[in-house]
């Protein structure tokens, strides 16, 4: 069946350090593939998503790209911000029904 | 302005009460969830609902009841409560519901505490 796997956290990078939270996917067919975030205290909201192979999803300045070829989707950010602390879930979407299978969150502190 | 909202925000509560959680969307979505997060953040779908048709029920206790009295509500009854049940639970909706890249926008979650 259709899952994800997600870099397990916590993880901890000073200010301006390069991020990187790694996702691989299992599916059938062709999902579409979403990063959302959690920021303390709130409810899901979408980050940035990729809906075919090659396509590279971007939002405040994280990166995704959708890589059929080793069925990943790592989300990367070249400078992170004490702001950016928060739970990020990489999610799939299947074939079928709207379901978004969802990876277990890997929660980022950013110290100053 | 609020896109998904829920009520209330915290519930806390005996085990064997009976207890609602309300949520309501003003986006004009057709298609509204359920889902739940337990204390380690993991997230699972409970319930679907399309314009008040229930499409997903995934293997929940059937203490838990969804119930749809129009698309833009999507009620979540839970009886005899256990203590298992403590979780974050959070209500989404989304356009259509049929295709798979669509975006789910969360309401801010419902925190139930069963003592």
């Amino acid at each position: 069946g259709d899952s994800v796997t997600q870099m397990e956290g916590p993880v901890t990078l000073s200010e301006e350090a390069f991020l990187t939270i790694n996702c691989t996917y299992t599916a059938t067919g062709y999902p579409s593939l979403f990063w959302y975030v959690q920021y303390p205290g709130e409810g899901l909201q979408l980050l940035l998503k990729a809906t075919k192979a090659d396509d590279k999803g971007s939002n405040k300045g994280f990166e995704a790209t959708y890589r059929k070829e080793t069925t990943s989707f790592h989300l990367e950010k070249g400078s992170v911000q004490v702001s950016d602390s928060a739970v990020y879930f990489c999610a799939l979407g299947g074939t079928g029904a709207n379901n978004l299978f969802f990876g277990t969150g890997t929660r980022l502190t950013v110290i100053p | 302005d609020t896109a998904v909202s829920q009520t209330p925000k915290y519930l806390v509560t005996q085990m064997g009460n009976d207890k609602s959680i309300k949520c309501e969307q003003n986006l004009g979505h057709d298609t509204m969830y359920w889902y739940k997060q337990d204390s380690k953040k993991f997230l699972k779908i409970m319930f679907s609902y399309n314009n008040k048709e229930l499409i997903i029920n995934e293997t929940v206790p059937n203490r838990f009841s969804p119930k749809s009295p129009d698309k833009a509500h999507l009620n979540l009854h839970i009886n005899s409560l256990e203590l298992g049940d403590s979780a974050v639970y959070f209500c989404a909706s989304s356009q259509e519901g049929r295709a798979r890249w669509e975006t789910q926008y969360f309401g801010p979650g419902t925190r139930l505490l069963v003592l």
